[in-house]
Parts: C-alpha cells; sequence; structure tokens
C-alpha cells in the first residue's frame, strides 16, 4: 500500500473487554513501531518489532498489553481487560532497517474505553 | 536517558508574521532530529530533519537547525500561512536504541488570516 494502514480508525469498548488493533506497514519496512497518544500529548513509544520479533517492549505499560507480528508484516496490538486508562490513539509507525531513518505513521486508532 | 522539551502552546499567530518553536532535546548518544506536524483530522507527517550537529533540516520554507552546543533544534518559518496551523512535534531518533523516536509534547499553532 501507499502508506502504514491501521484499522478501526475508532473503537470504542466496555470496560473489562478485550480489544485487537491492527497495522498494516508499508511493503518492505522491516522496522515496526507502536506508540500510544494521549490528549494533548506526545506519541509514547509502547513496543518496537524488528521484522518477527519483538526487539524491545519496554514501553507496554503492563502485561494486558502485548502485540505480534508473525509474519514480519502485519502487526496487532492486543489490551486485555481494558480500562477507562487506555483510552488513547494508538499509532503505527513503519521504517526500513538502519539509524537515522524517517519513521512513516499511520493515522491512528483512536480506543475510547468506556 | 533520552527526551524532547518543546514550548508550550498554543502559539497565535497573523498570516506572514515569524514562526519560532523551542525545542531543546537531552540524548545519550548522538541522535538524529525531526519535526513532524500533524494537521487536523490527519496522521503524523515528517516535515524535515537533520542527522549530524550543524546541519539545517528545511522544507515547505520552515527550517530548523541542529545544534548540539546548546542541545537545540528550534523550528522556524520567515512567513506563516494559515495552512501551517497544524500540531508540531520535535523527536530526536535513537540510533543505538532500536532507533527508537522521543517526542516531545507537541506545540499547537494557530494562524489567523
Amino acid at each position: 500500500g501507499a502508506g502504514v494502514s491501521q484499522t478501526p480508525s475508532n473503537k470504542v469498548t466496555e470496560k473489562g473487554k478485550y480489544v485487537e488493533l491492527r497495522c498494516d506497514p508499508i511493503s518492505g519496512h522491516t522496522a515496526l513501531y507502536w506508540y500510544r497518544q494521549s490528549l494533548g500529548q506526545g506519541p509514547e513509544f509502547l513496543i518496537y518489532f524488528q521484522g518477527t520479533g519483538a526487539a524491545d517492549d519496554s514501553g507496554l505499560p503492563n502485561d494486558r498489553f502485548f502485540a505480534v507480528r508473525p509474519e514480519g508484516s502485519v502487526s496487532t496490538l492486543k489490551i486485555q481487560r481494558t480500562e477507562r486508562g487506555d483510552s488513547a490513539v494508538y499509532l503505527c509507525a513503519s521504517s526500513t532497517t538502519g539509524g537515522n531513518t524517517e519513521a512513516f505513521f499511520g493515522q491512528g486508532t483512536r480506543l475510547t474505553v468506556v | 536517558g533520552n527526551s524532547v522539551t518543546q514550548m508550550e502552546g498554543p502559539v497565535t499567530l497573523s498570516e506572514e508574521a515569524f514562526l519560532t518553536i523551542n525545542c531543546t532535546y537531552t540524548a545519550t548518544g548522538y541522535p538524529s532530529l525531526f519535526w513532524y506536524v500533524q494537521y487536523p483530522g490527519e496522521g503524523l507527517q515528517l516535515l524535515l530533519k537533520a542527522t549530524k550537529a550543524d546541519d539545517k533540516g528545511s522544507n515547505k520554507g520552515f527550517e530548523a537547525t541542529y545544534r548540539k552546543e546548546t542541545t537545540s533544534f528550534h523550528l522556524e518559518k520567515g512567513s506563516v500561512q494559515v495552512s501551517d496551523s497544524a500540531v508540531y512535534f520535535c523527536a530526536l531518533n535513537d540510533a543505538y536504541n532500536f532507533n527508537k523516536f522521543y517526542f516531545g509534547s507537541g506545540t499547537k499553532l494557530n494562524v489567523k488570516p
């Protein structure tokens, strides 16, 4: 595709439910990132994939959050037992491997936990 | 550690005014520096970048110079337009830490006709 695609664009869920957020990166990009952006804040790092493996998951806030990228392309961010504090815009980005490279961002999924 | 601090907004200017948005950073290594822009209803887009000290990034009339001595990367534009209204994020990229990006909290720019 032309850019990073995220689905759904909006998700409203009830507290305690399980949600999955999908990211389809730019074809050929081996690096994939998930960020979370709260209202009025900059994006905060969650997890980084290089290929299929999570090279750095230090930003995941707790064990309710995990992400997979089984074939090195599409990634899914999974949140269990959602809480109201999880409400935010979840951003996905991809890039080519290597330092100093630009990351291309998707438009994000706005998650609202009610 | 790595962090980015940028001036709080909102910044409100009249069309054709001069713009400066301050950004300073703390880094353990030798980061690249970026400005991303988020237009209303859209995703983050790269505006400009600089990969080493004294480099100047420029795009669409915006400029920023990587100043290692002052650990700064201030964004400037000589004459803003209404279409520049957006949120601007300063960021650094740590190539020695999985190419992870660290973002500032964003500065909202409102340009009035």
